[in-house]
């Protein structure tokens, strides 16, 4: 199975601050179609997840662009330009190139 | 607006049978596959079960295959999750989420919890 490390497991922030969340993979997410399925979502505290962002750079309908996605191969990083309240969850990358599905193991992100 | 609704959790035995649902509406369920993803108590995600979108393909992680079964009624815009020979190691809250043609979950539900204690 394919795994995503996440770092930091933690991050402490201000509001204002930009921040940034490192996942790597164990192996390379880029699959033969082109394609590289590697999507971030934010879980905010007694809430479902919600997608941030899919196929590494593409902001889901919605989200705010202070969030964006970049990488390829094995080496994804999320970035908040400037975090705001609201932003405090824990974060997890997930990634379906290779069955099965695995998630990171989350960044929780709090506000100082 | 598009809504996923669990139902059919609750407080089970070990080695017992519960059968979960998932209602959606606000979108072409039809159009999609379906995901169960579960969430340990104070613990991260875990993806568990998908089916495509035509009952085509149904795919199970190791650790729930041969006990768990997905299922779908596209006429009833249901998702169905049969959980037999349940372990306590089960118990989490049950999410389901479509899956989009980009590989990504952006319909969720709200979630359903399943103990398994005696």
């Amino acid at each position: 199975d394919v795994v995503l490390t996440q770092t930091p497991p933690t991050l402490s922030a201000t509001i204002g601050q930009s921040v940034s969340i490192s996942c790597r993979s164990s192996q390379s997410l880029l699959h033969s179609n082109g394609n590289t399925y590697l999507n971030w979502l934010l879980q905010r505290p007694g809430q479902p997840p919600q997608l941030l962002i899919y196929l590494v750079s593409r902001l889901e309908s919605g989200v705010p662009n202070r969030f964006s996605g970049s990488g390829s191969g094995t080496d994804f990083t999320l970035k908040i330009s400037g975090v705001e309240a609201e932003d405090l969850g824990v974060y997890y990358c997930v990634q379906s190139t290779h069955a099965p599905l695995t998630f990171g193991s989350g960044t929780k992100l709090e506000i100082k | 607006e598009v809504q996923l609704v669990e139902s059919g959790g609750g407080l089970v035995q070990p080695g017992s049978s519960l059968k979960l649902s998932c209602v959606a509406s606000g979108f072409t369920f039809s159009n999609y596959g379906m995901n169960w993803i579960r969430q340990a108590p104070k613990k991260g995600l875990e993806w568990i079960a998908l089916i495509y979108y035509d009952s085509s393909n149904k795919y199970y992680a190791d650790s729930v295959k041969g006990r768990f079964t997905i299922s779908r009624d596209n006429s009833k815009n249901t998702l169905y999750l049969e959980m037999n020979s349940l372990r306590s190691e089960d118990t989490a809250m049950y999410y389901c989420a479509n899956y989009n043609n980009y590989g990504a979950f952006d319909y969720w539900g709200q979630g359903v919890m399943v103990t398994v204690s005696s």
